[in-house]
């Protein structure tokens, strides 16, 4: 079983709607979660730390349910900028810091 | 700042060449990264490093080979290259066990004929 799963997509979606990417993680001992931005044949960049709480970043709101072991992105407004491939990354502190990668999903903004 | 740099950019291999590459960061992170990605895949981890002169394996370390002489500098070596080591690779690096973002190099795209 994948450590980090998520559903691949693409999400296609017209400017102004609001999307919602969810992961699920396996490991209940993971401590850290993010959802990073990869642009096409470009390197991963963090977008955003996911904290238990909940967090929002202007459009960009994440949310962590420990009991259920998922996180959720959601894209309010979205712009033709927010095409990419979202990955979700968990990572146990513990365990040497490894950085646990889901294999993205991918949103399609269209005019 | 340079960040963290890969080289080189692009390769193209035949089967059985051997190569290495060289992943370079100015941050005085501790923590480095090496990962293959591969199409429906995400990002899987091959070797790490948690400081100058340790290495260990990852998800997906057979065929390849690491060293982290200095603390700056984090190789990974192909000894034998082989069409599924054809990929896009990536290294990284953190700054340590309270590190809380990793960054990440502009990738290396690795073709094995």
């Amino acid at each position: 079983r994948k450590e980090v799963e998520q559903d691949p997509g693409p999400f296609n979606v017209p400017e102004g709607a609001t999307v919602a990417f969810n992961c699920t993680y396996s490991n209940s001992a993971s401590q850290s979660f993010f959802w990073y931005r990869q642009d096409c044949r470009k390197e991963p960049k963090l977008l955003m730390s996911v904290y238990s709480s909940g967090n929002e970043d202007g459009r960009f709101t994440a949310q962590l349910n420990r009991a259920s072991q998922y996180i959720s992105l959601l894209i309010r407004d979205s712009k033709l900028s927010d095409s990419a491939t979202y990955l979700c990354v968990v990572n146990m502190v513990g365990n040497f810091n490894k950085f646990y990668f889901g294999s993205g999903t991918k949103l399609n903004v269209k005019p | 700042n340079a960040g963290v740099t890969q080289t080189p950019k692009f390769r193209v291999l035949k089967t059985g060449q051997s190569m290495t590459l060289l992943c370079a960061q100015d941050m005085n992170h501790e923590y480095m990264y090496w990962y293959r990605q591969d199409p429906g895949m995400g990002l899987r981890l091959i070797h790490y490093s948690v400081g100058e002169g340790t290495t260990a394996k990852g998800e997906v370390p057979d065929g390849y080979n690491v060293s982290r002489l200095k603390k700056q500098n984090f190789l990974l070596g192909l000894e034998s290259a082989a069409p599924s080591q054809t990929s896009v690779y990536f290294c990284a690096s953190l700054v340590g066990a309270a590190g809380t973002e990793a960054f990440f190099g502009q990738g290396t795209r690795l073709t094995v004929v």
